[in-house]
């Protein structure tokens, strides 16, 4: 049974990066669902995709986020990663990782970053 | 990249069937058949339900189905219970020149 946790800061400020790390349990990342992905929901907000990663590296973002987002995988470490620069007040939100490109199962239980001086 | 339109509420009394809608255009949900649907309690992180528009992961209850008509794609659950009050969010494929995914705004289901 595959499972994901999602580690990092939970306050990050203005115009800093945001990193986050999903570590994937139960199997390989390279093996398992393939892509990997990370969703975003703000207070009280929808679900927004930020972008996905194929294991081998293949990267995939949201439109409106691309200029600012990296994901990147370690297949050693069994993780993966994002980053989002130049925060601001509207990046505050739960982060969530999944595996899946374009549908997500299984989920992390999310972690919430607030964007904050 | 727009988000796929879905009512903002919807209720039904126990027993009762509800259906939730999800319109997007011609590039996403009528173009693919990569539609999946989430379902989120209160603090908890979204579970899948429908995948491919009509597929159901294993240890979801028959009671939940999807379609697809058009640009619109659709989520039925029948047979309601309390326990399916939640958040439903649709979400799909939209990746014409490249690859891109939009949800939906999402539905709060009201179980009466």
């Amino acid at each position: 049974q595959l499972q994901l946790q999602e580690s990092g800061p939970g306050l990050v400020k203005p115009s800093e990066t945001l990193s986050l790390t999903c570590t994937v349990s139960g199997g390989s990342i390279s093996s398992s669902s393939y892509y990997w992905g990370w969703i975003r929901q703000p207070p009280g907000k929808g679900l927004e995709w930020i972008g996905s990663i194929y294991y081998s590296g293949s990267t995939y973002y949201n439109p409106s986020l691309k200029s600012r987002v990296t994901i990147s995988v370690d297949t050693s470490k069994n993780q993966f990663s994002l980053k989002l620069s130049s925060v601001t007040a509207a990046d505050t939100a739960v982060y969530y990782c999944a595996g899946g490109g374009d549908e997500f199962d299984p989920w992390g239980q999310g972690t919430l970053v607030t964007v904050s001086s | 990249q727009s988000a796929l339109t879905q009512p903002a509420s919807v209720s039904g009394s126990p027993g009762q069937s509800i259906t939730i809608s999800c319109t997007g255009t011609s590039s996403d949900v009528g173009s693919y058949n990569l539609v999946s649907w989430y379902q989120q309690h209160p603090g908890k992180a979204p579970k899948l339900m429908i995948y491919e528009g009509s597929k159901r992961p294993s240890g979801v209850s028959n009671r939940f189905s999807g379609s697809k008509s058009g640009n619109t794609a659709s989520l039925t659950i029948s047979g309601l219970q309390a326990e399916d009050e939640a958040d439903y969010y649709c979400c799909s494929y939209a990746g014409s020149s490249t690859f891109d995914v939009v949800f939906g705004g999402g539905t709060k289901l009201t179980v009466l």
